[in-house]
């Protein structure tokens, strides 16, 4: 069974920094990758997808890579600013259904 | 483009008392999605469709039931509601669920409590 880790599952941060957050999925037959960010009492807004064939994608100051055979992803965010504040979660596609399989998600608090 | 929509953004029901939960997307996309998010359990799959006449359960589909008449609209039905549903609903839609570019967008989500 597919089982989705992300940690920490909260971090705290000064503006300007750079920072990785971390994504570990146990089966590494999946098709894809998808990370999200969810602002309090919102919906998920999609950030980055990985097709299970790329190493990493881009998107202004956000970068995810993808490393299947390890059953880890990244992303990172650069030069972070209190409007990144948010809880951002992974998930990872596979199977015939369509299913994404989602992590608990790190809260990133970033101080002024 | 308004994406995924979902009405009503919040709702409060009666134990036993019915109601659809209406999603819709204007993406001509053949994926749509059902998922619920609750505080330690994270999102889980409760129904989806892969295009229109299309259904299949997910990971908790009882006590829910849905249809794709048309590919705009998903609507989820609760038949007889309790409070184990009180939860956070969210609608998602992608072009297809196959291992081609399926990237998922979510809808704003429905509160629904049931007391």
């Amino acid at each position: 069974k597919q089982e989705v880790t992300q940690i920490p599952a909260a971090l705290s941060v000064p503006e300007g920094e750079n920072l990785v957050l971390n994504c570990s999925f146990t089966d590494s037959a999946i098709y894809n990758l998808q990370w999200f960010r969810q602002d309090p009492g919102k919906g998920l807004t999609s950030l980055l997808l990985i097709q299970s064939s790329q190493r990493e994608q881009t998107s202004g100051r956000l970068n995810a890579s993808l490393d299947k055979s390890s059953g880890r992803s990244t992303l990172y965010i650069a030069a972070s600013q209190p409007g990144d504040s948010a809880t951002y979660l992974c998930a990872v596609g596979s199977g015939n259904t369509g299913k994404l399989i989602f992590g608990q998600g790190t809260t990133l608090q970033v101080k002024p | 483009n308004a994406g995924v929509t979902q009405t009503p953004k919040f709702q409060v029901l009666k134990t036993g008392q019915s109601m659809t939960l209406q999603c819709a997307q204007d993406m001509n996309h053949e994926y749509m999605s059902w998922y619920r998010q609750d505080p330690g359990m994270g999102l889980r799959l409760i129904h989806y469709s892969v295009g229109a006449g299309i259904t299949d359960q997910g990971e908790v589909p009882n006590g829910y039931n849905v249809s794709r008449s048309t590919t705009e609209d998903f609507p989820l039905r609760l038949l007889s509601a309790a409070p184990s549903q009180t939860s956070v609903y969210f609608c998602a839609s992608s072009r297809t669920s196959g291992r081609g570019n399926n990237e998922q967008f979510f809808g704003p989500g429905t509160r629904l409590t049931v007391l």
